[in-house]
C-alpha cells in the first residue's frame, strides 16, 4: 500500500524558509512524478512543484522564484523549500505521487503556519 | 495563466443526480488534459474519484462518473447519498508532471 508522510516544522517565522520532507513507503520513487500541493485554510488546492525521480523539476510560475524541490532516492524521500515566507503561505501542505496524469496518492497533509 | 473554474456550490436531494463541471479559461477541455476529480471532506486529504476523464479510481462507487460535456469536464453523481456531501475539485494535467486544480465545488445533500 502506497503511503506518503509529510514532516517538518509547523510554525515558520515571516521571511524565513519553510522546509518539508515527504517519506514514501510502498512505492519506489523511481518512475513517478512527485509533487507538493498546498491548501490555505478554507481555500482550494494549489499545485506547487514536481520532481521526477531522475531529478527533473517544474514549478508553479507564481511560486517559482521561491521554491526548491529535491529528491533523495536512497531514502525514498523528496523535499520542499519555500523561501521568504509570508502569512499568505500559511496552508496545509500535501505531498503526492503523480501517475503521471493525476496526483493519485496523497499524504495526510501538514499545517504550516507563518507567524512571528 | 491557466484558470480552471468550477461552480461554487450545488445542492442535491438524497437519491438525486447532480453534474459538476470544470472549465478552462484558455479554451475547451478535452481528454488531452486527462481531467480528474477529487472528493475532500473537512480535515482530510483529497480522495481520488476519477482520472483520465472517466476512469474510476479503485473502490469508488459507480454512482460517480466522469465525462466531457460540451467544452467542459464533468463529474456526475447519480443517486446522491448523505456522505457525498463534500468539496469536489477537478484537476487538469498540463503535461510533464504539472497540474492545475479547479476552484472547487461544495456539494450539499439535503
Amino acid at each position: 500500500q502506497v503511503q506518503l508522510q509529510e514532516s517538518g516544522p509547523g510554525l515558520v517565522k515571516p521571511s524565513e524558509t519553510l522546509s518539508l520532507t515527504c517519506t514514501v513507503s510502498g512505492s519506489s520513487i523511481s518512475g513517478y512524478y512527485w509533487s507538493w500541493i498546498r491548501q490555505p485554510p478554507g481555500k482550494g488546492l494549489e499545485w506547487i512543484a514536481y520532481i521526477y525521480y531522475s531529478g527533473s523539476t517544474d514549478y508553479n510560475p507564481s511560486l517559482k522564484s521561491r521554491v526548491t524541490i529535491s529528491v533523495e532516492t536512497s531514502k525514498n524521500q523528496f523535499s520542499l523549500r519555500l523561501s521568504s515566507v509570508t502569512a499568505a503561505d500559511t496552508a496545509v501542505y500535501y505531498c503526492a505521487r503523480g501517475n503521471p496524469v493525476i496526483p493519485d496518492y496523497w499524504g495526510q497533509g501538514t499545517l504550516v503556519t507563518v507567524s512571528s | 495563466q491557466t484558470v480552471v473554474t468550477q461552480e461554487p456550490s450545488f445542492s442535491v436531494s438524497p437519491g438525486g443526480t447532480v453534474t459538476l463541471t470544470c472549465g478552462l479559461n484558455s479554451g475547451s477541455v478535452s481528454s488531452n488534459y486527462y481531467p480528474g476529480w477529487y472528493q475532500q471532506t473537512p480535515g482530510q486529504a483529497p480522495r481520488t474519484l476519477v482520472y483520465n476523464t472517466n476512469t474510476r479510481s479503485s473502490g469508488v462507487p459507480d454512482r460517480f462518473s466522469g465525462s466531457i460535456l460540451g467544452n467542459k469536464a464533468a463529474l456526475t453523481i447519480t443517486g446522491a447519498q448523505a456522505d457525498d456531501e463534500s468539496d469536489y475539485y477537478c484537476v487538469m494535467y498540463m503535461g510533464s508532471g504539472t497540474y492545475v486544480f479547479g476552484t472547487g465545488t461544495k456539494v450539499t445533500v439535503l
